[in-house]
């Protein structure tokens, strides 16, 4: 079971569009539509964002929007705001009731 | 409002075992639809998840770890626990406990965590 891959860092100006990957396998994401997205300002815990590949919990941002295509799970961020500007982590069920994330990427609002 | 929160000492001694509990207040762990999770952070680097527990006692682990987990809950109290031994300085982190959730009723399992504990954190010493 390997870590999901993301890229390290993504930027983007106020009022753009952004998108973070996030690779798997066969094992995990390209094999079930069951991935999540989370935020992390520092020194706080993770946020919920998106689940199950394109829903969102209550009281967030339609800003945020989830796909996928094959092994690779995306979160894409559209009129980026500086309170976006964080750490983000997508998360796959992995079977046998195991669940993988990713590594992170540091979303940079310039 | 469902909340959590993470208990136990920030300090443990390289080898010996690491020992938390999370307390969940504002609802009740008996739920079909809930498993509750913990999560690790090291200083600096990325989320793993470590394991899952149903409130009925069905665990899940990380292979990873799984040699050296157990996660047990105590329903009449409302919490569950996380217990991982023989520790390292590679264990440091903060650890967070988390509701997992899916749709038990449609065969989903546990896959995303909805509520995070504030998080603590251990530190192993030698």
């Amino acid at each position: 079971q390997s870590a999901l891959t993301q890229p390290a860092s993504v930027s983007g100006s106020p009022g753009q569009s952004i998108t973070i990957s996030c690779t798997g396998t066969s094992s995990d994401v390209g094999n079930y539509n069951l991935v999540s997205w989370y935020q992390q300002h520092p020194g706080k815990a993770p946020k919920l964002m998106i689940y199950e590949g394109n829903k969102r919990p209550s009281g967030i941002s339609n800003r945020f929007s989830g796909s996928k295509s094959g092994d690779t799970a995306s979160l894409t961020i559209s009129g980026l705001q500086a309170e976006d500007e964080a750490d983000y982590y997508c998360c796959s069920y992995a079977g046998g009731r195991t669940v993988v994330f990713g590594g992170g990427t540091k979303v940079t609002v310039l | 409002q469902l909340q959590l929160q993470e208990s136990g000492p920030g300090l443990v001694k390289s080898s010996e075992t690491l020992s938390l509990t999370c307390t969940v207040s504002g609802g009740s762990l008996i739920s079909s639809s809930s498993y509750w999770g913990w999560i690790r952070q090291p200083p600096g680097k990325g989320l793993e998840w470590i394991g899952t527990i149903y409130y009925a006692g069905s665990t899940y682990y990380n292979p990873s770890l799984r040699s050296r987990v157990t996660m047990s809950v105590d329903t009449s109290k409302n919490l569950f626990s996380l217990n991982l031994s023989s520790v390292t300085a590679a264990d440091t982190a903060v650890y967070y406990c988390a509701r997992n959730l899916g749709i038990p009723a449609a065969g989903v399992p546990p896959y995303y965590f909805d509520k995070w504990g504030q998080g603590t954190l251990v530190t192993v010493s030698s």
